[in-house]
């Protein structure tokens, strides 16, 4: 079981681009949690999908936006990058809501 | 909102010492998780612990245990035998009202050194 892979691990990106991130979920994992974890803080919740659908979403803006497809797997979008948007993303996987997540090692993404 | 503090961020101890990391947290929730991950310089973050609410007992998962005092809304690490494989952040974490476990709030975490 390779577990929750993300990919890239590491990108940089210039201010008002745009950026994909990716990741495929644990063996039998259908729902998908993505988190943005700052340099010294801990994550924030960015958004949940589920079903295919954005099932809750944490304060963050609409250039904040995401897919799940029929695979489980599951993309975030940052669109007009600012320099703050510079982080950690983190991905978690779990099966169903209320069991435990699975995060992967995430991709640090830095706006230059 | 839910709240979760962290008051340490930083501490160090010796290979094969104990050291306790603090977390205190504040939620409307009467029955809820709580949840002790660590994260290594891999970047991974991993599951150490988990402790429900409703549970008296204070979980144990080998070396590491919880000191939970659900009253004072406090839910300390201890980490008995360190070992160099222990030096991460460790990030108390619990899922905020009427959220799944998977939807956590996060404290700004501890970061361990354990020292040869």
């Amino acid at each position: 079981d390779a577990g929750v892979t993300q990919s890239p691990t590491h990108l940089i990106k210039t201010r008002g681009q745009q950026v994909t991130l990716r990741c495929s979920p644990k063996s039998g994992h259908d729902t998908v949690s993505w988190y943005q974890q700052a340099l010294g803080q801990g994550p924030q919740f960015i958004f949940q999908y589920y079903e295919e659908e954005e099932r809750q979403r944490g304060n963050f803006p609409d250039r904040f936006s995401g897919h799940q497809f029929p695979n489980y797997s599951s993309e975030l979008n940052v669109n007009a990058l600012l320099l703050g948007d510079s982080a950690l993303y983190l991905c978690a996987s779990s099966f169903r809501v209320g069991t435990e997540a699975f995060f992967g090692q995430g991709t640090r993404l830095t706006v230059v | 909102a839910q709240t979760v503090t962290q008051s340490q961020p930083e501490m160090s101890v010796q290979e094969a010492e104990t050291v306790t990391l603090s977390c205190t947290y504040d939620t409307s929730e009467s029955n809820y998780y709580l949840f002790w991950y660590k994260q290594p310089p891999s970047r991974q973050m991993i599951l150490v612990i988990r402790q429900e609410a409703y549970k008296q007992q204070n979980a144990t998962e080998n070396r590491f245990s919880v000191n939970f005092q659900k009253a004072a809304k406090s839910f300390s690490l201890k980490i008995s035998d360190s070992q160099l494989g222990d030096t991460a952040m460790y990030f108390c974490a619990l899922p905020p009202e009427q959220g799944g476990s998977e939807k956590l709030v996060f404290g700004k975490g501890t970061k361990l050194t354990v020292n040869p």
